[in-house]
């Protein structure tokens, strides 16, 4: 499985646009990038997933360089709500995925 | 919003009891998992399985047990409740796929005293 690096935590204030990137240079050709938010005594979420480029959706943008060595997770104008810890995962989806120490996000007012 | 439901929510017993925790999903994944969580820390897979009949030990070990007799229902057991074991177990699934997105449970709070 690939490994991810990623930030232990961030700090950041509301109605900021916050990046969390993340390494994986162990990626494999079939392997999907995703990410994950989870609230404390909640089970994680999906927040989006790709393969390469720039892929969107109502939470958040998902820009991965061509060499997909790395991904960088845009959460646009965060609110105290996004407060959370956010994984990374790479995985084929033909096993369990891995989930790492994630990204402890503080929000500020 | 996902359609996986784990009982009991909360759960404390004594040293040694046997103890069932129980995860179902009406989504038809063929896909669960069993992941273990202390507060504050990561999240470890002890159980996996692809399909009915198909149960695999996940990257930490566990003294649990897991069976899958039906696709929706995924159960896992202690037969012996020790402290050790006090944690929140979050149970998930996912469609069998290249696009492995994961739907998880509320989770169960165990605590063994």
């Amino acid at each position: 499985l690939a490994k991810t690096t990623q930030p232990i935590s961030m700090d950041s204030y509301e109605g900021q646009e916050v990046n969390i990137t993340c390494s994986h240079n162990n990626i494999a050709t079939n392997d999907y990038i995703t990410w994950y938010q989870q609230f404390p005594s909640q089970g994680p979420r999906f927040i989006i997933q790709g393969y390469k480029t720039k892929v969107t959706n109502e939470v958040a943008s998902l820009f991965i360089p061509a060499d997909r060595k790395s991904s960088t997770l845009s959460l646009p104008r965060v609110s105290l709500s996004d407060t959370a810890v956010y994984y990374c995962l790479v995985d084929t989806g033909r096993r369990a995925l891995t989930f790492g120490s994630g990204t402890r996000l503080q929000v500020q007012p | 919003e996902a359609d996986i439901y784990q009982t009991p929510r909360y759960l404390v017993i004594g040293t040694g009891k046997k103890i069932t925790l129980e995860c179902s999903q009406t989504m038809g994944h063929d896909k669960m998992y069993w992941y273990q969580q202390d507060p504050g820390m990561e999240l470890h897979l002890i159980h996996y399985s692809y399909g009915v009949n198909s149960t695999e030990k996940g990257d930490l070990s566990s003294e649990s047990t897991v069976s899958r007799i039906r696709t929706e229902h995924f159960p896992l057991t202690l037969e012996s409740a020790r402290p050790s074991h006090t944690s929140q177990y979050l149970c998930a699934s996912s469609v069998f796929g290249g696009e492995d997105e994961q739907y998880f449970g509320p989770g169960t709070r165990l605590t063994v005293t």
